[in-house]
């Protein structure tokens, strides 16, 4: 079945510092989605992406997906600790989602 | 538009025991899927359900079942519980048609946090 890989598992940086996320899936997607879930709450779905070779932008959070539809990335530009939490991407699998082991971002101030 | 509603939030069960998690999906949402989450697997599938019937099912054993009720209100059962079940499920619904090709996003409830001991 597919697999979603995501990377890395963990990333502290300093408040104002990039970060980005990768996700590698295992088959071709039809699409990709990004959730972000903070400490103690639950995913909320930030983005999808359907386009092979898409980019989307929310504010500071730029979504790309690969022109082969089998990789993407979140990269957040100059994090706030309001940035802090999980962030997972999710290929669809008909009516499932199979999502990635998730990026925990901490943000020091 | 209320969203997602799972029951009970917090649960202690006793090794051996079977428990049952409610979870009502938004209004006019047919799909719901069922979701564990560990420290150790992250997020993992467990089924979905479409118009009262299983649509889609993961890699957990017989002990773990769901369904699903004409207003779209689902369960899912776990029977002889174990410590590894431990864990925060989660349910989610979207809206879908019933091949699935026009899935949207998943709008997840709070969860409900199961611990076995």
């Amino acid at each position: 079945g597919q697999q979603v890989m995501q990377i890395p598992q963990y990333q502290h940086v300093q408040e104002g510092e990039d970060f980005t996320t990768y996700c590698n899936s295992s088959t071709t997607l039809s699409n990709i989605q990004w959730y972000k879930q903070r400490p103690g709450g639950h995913p909320v779905f930030l983005i999808q992406l359907v386009k092979s070779g898409e980019v989307k932008k929310q504010k500071r959070l730029t979504f790309q997906f690969g022109e082969a539809k089998k990789n993407s990335s979140l990269h957040i530009t100059a994090t706030q600790t309001t940035d802090v939490g999980t962030y997972f991407c999710a290929g669809r699998e008909g009516g499932k989602l199979i999502f990635g082991q998730g990026t925990e971002l901490s943000v020091k101030p | 538009k209320a969203g997602v509603t799972q029951t009970p939030r917090y649960l202690i069960k006793t090794r051996g025991q079977q428990v049952t998690l409610s979870c009502s999906p938004i209004s006019g949402h047919r799909s719901v899927s069922w979701y564990q989450q560990t420290p150790g697997q992250g997020l993992q599938f467990l089924f979905e359900y479409f118009s009262e019937t299983q649509r889609n099912k993961g890699n957990f054993p017989g002990r773990f079942s769901g369904r699903q009720f004409s207003n779209s209100r689902s369960e899912m059962n776990v029977s002889t519980l174990e410590l590894g079940d431990s864990a925060l499920y989660l349910c989610a619904s979207s809206s879908s048609d019933r091949d699935a090709f026009m899935n949207t996003e998943a709008f997840f409830g709070q969860g409900t946090r199961l611990t076995v001991v």
